[in-house]
């Protein structure tokens, strides 16, 4: 079964550089969501996509944005990298009213340095 | 706003019984889910509770008690491939979102 795409798997950058992540959800899944995982912590939720539009907004700094594009992937920009930043990034994506949870695909890891 | 908690690590020895608690205090609640993480990995989905009562898939089982803000995680003949994190995670009314627990770190012995 198709599942959650995320790349890159790894990202090295320097402080004050920018990413971008991308994620292709599960084909008919409506909704993606972006969490952020520092070490030894659980995942933080960022912000959210329904069918293109965002959604829900959590603790996603200034300096971070993402769009759902009309193929339905997404793509999360990092501009003015801090060493902080570095963490496991992970995408997941749901179909409204299901009650399984959603799907994480298996992470970006992305290190500052 | 979210609160959940969870003991932070756990130890069992293999071909046990472990429980894991997990207490929450929510503005909304609409439904609490259990993922499984093995370090660096992904979350996979293990169970989802709605309403009150025991919901029971092979060797895992989930409790959920509302009135309380109480669910437990039970794995039953525990394996060394379950020595992972078990994150409870509580989906509200407001957003699709799920708020994740800090996650109890299970830790299986021979």
């Amino acid at each position: 079964a198709a599942g959650v795409i995320q790349s890159p798997r790894h990202l090295i950058k320097e402080k004050r550089e920018t990413a971008t992540l991308k994620c292709y959800p599960i084909p008919r899944h409506d909704t993606v969501y972006w969490y952020q995982q520092g070490p030894g912590q659980d995942p933080q939720f960022l912000i959210s996509f329904y069918e293109k539009m965002q959604s829900d907004k959590g603790s996603i700094p200034d300096r971070f944005s993402a769009q759902q594009f009309s193929d339905y992937h997404s793509e999360l920009n990092m501009s003015s990298l801090e060493l902080g930043d570095s963490a496991l990034y992970f995408c997941a994506s749901s179909r409204q009213g299901a009650n399984y949870g959603y799907t994480f695909g298996s992470g970006t890891r992305l290190t500052v340095v | 706003g979210q609160n959940i908690d969870q003991p932070t690590e756990m130890t069992a020895t293999e071909g046990a019984i472990v429980q894991i608690n997990c207490t929450y205090q929510t503005s909304g609640f609409n439904g609490l889910f259990w993922y499984q993480q093995h370090a660096g990995e992904a979350p996979t989905f293990l169970s989802y509770n709605v309403l009150d009562g025991l919901e029971e898939k092979g060797r895992f089982s989930s409790f959920l008690s509302r009135s309380k803000g109480y669910s437990y995680l039970l794995l039953k003949e525990l394996q060394m491939k379950d020595s992972a994190s078990y994150l409870c995670a509580v989906k509200g009314y407001a957003g699709n979102m799920l708020t994740f627990g800090g996650g109890t770190r299970l830790m299986v012995k021979p």
